[in-house]
């Protein structure tokens, strides 16, 4: 149990579709991320909130929409994706950004686009 | 740009044998060298770092070494079991951001 919560761990969807995905942290740190881990790729850094504010953003098209309500949760809205948008998507939590922190990681959402 | 290259991409190695895997950089920036293990369903989980003003840290049968002049770090692990069968990432960080290697397969065989 790494005390980062992610829901749901497999969903399909149609390209047309609108979904969410949902990260919950139990560990009282200040920052939250959302990663994207496609096979034979590095995982790519996707957002970053600290504090409930989105610090980075690393070019991520506008069809992937970050929301952070509180310094516990972390959502990623999802609307007219494309086939390459399949992946696992990962939530990661720190007690703070930056500093050379250790990430703690939940176990993924297993997107499929068809 | 790969800030990070790791290799092998896979290994494969008999239980009780030793497994190293190797991480090169180029970015002098980064100062915290950090190992993840990721077991297949799991997300990443961090397994052993190293601070460059000290060039091996060990913890149990995870040690890793560090050559600051060379811009490599690698990790070892001694005696090798099946349960360390797992997706090895090096992923030295700048900031809120970390460069994650492409990952090396590790397979122990019993």
């Amino acid at each position: 149990e790494t005390g980062v919560t992610q829901t749901p761990r497999h969903l399909v969807m149609g390209m047309t579709n609108k979904k969410s995905l949902k990260c919950e942290q139990h560990l009282g740190h200040n920052a939250m991320y959302w990663y994207k881990q496609s096979a034979k790729k590095p995982l790519e850094l996707m957002f970053v909130y600290s504090l409930e504010e989105r610090v980075e953003n690393n070019s991520v098209p506008s069809r992937f929409s970050p929301e952070c309500p509180n310094s516990s949760h972390l959502f990623l809205h999802l609307h007219t994706l494309q086939p390459e948008d399949s992946a696992l998507y990962l939530c990661a939590s720190s007690p703070q950004t930056g500093l050379n922190q250790p990430q703690h990681f939940g176990d993924g959402t297993r997107l499929s686009i068809l | 740009q790969q800030q990070v290259k790791q290799s092998p991409q896979s290994l494969i190695v008999q239980k009780g044998g030793i497994s190293i895997i190797n991480c090169a950089y180029e970015n002098t920036a980064f100062d915290y060298f950090p190992w993840y293990q990721q077991f297949p369903g799991k997300g990443p989980a961090l397994l052993i770092a190293i601070r460059p003003d000290v060039s091996e840290k060990k913890e149990g049968r995870f040690t890793i070494s560090f050559n600051k002049s060379a811009k490599q770090f690698s990790l070892h692990i001694m005696d090798s079991q099946p349960g360390d069968s797992a997706t090895y990432f090096c992923a030295p960080p700048v900031g809120n951001n970390l460069f994650f290697g492409t990952g090396t397969r590790l397979t122990v065989i019993p």
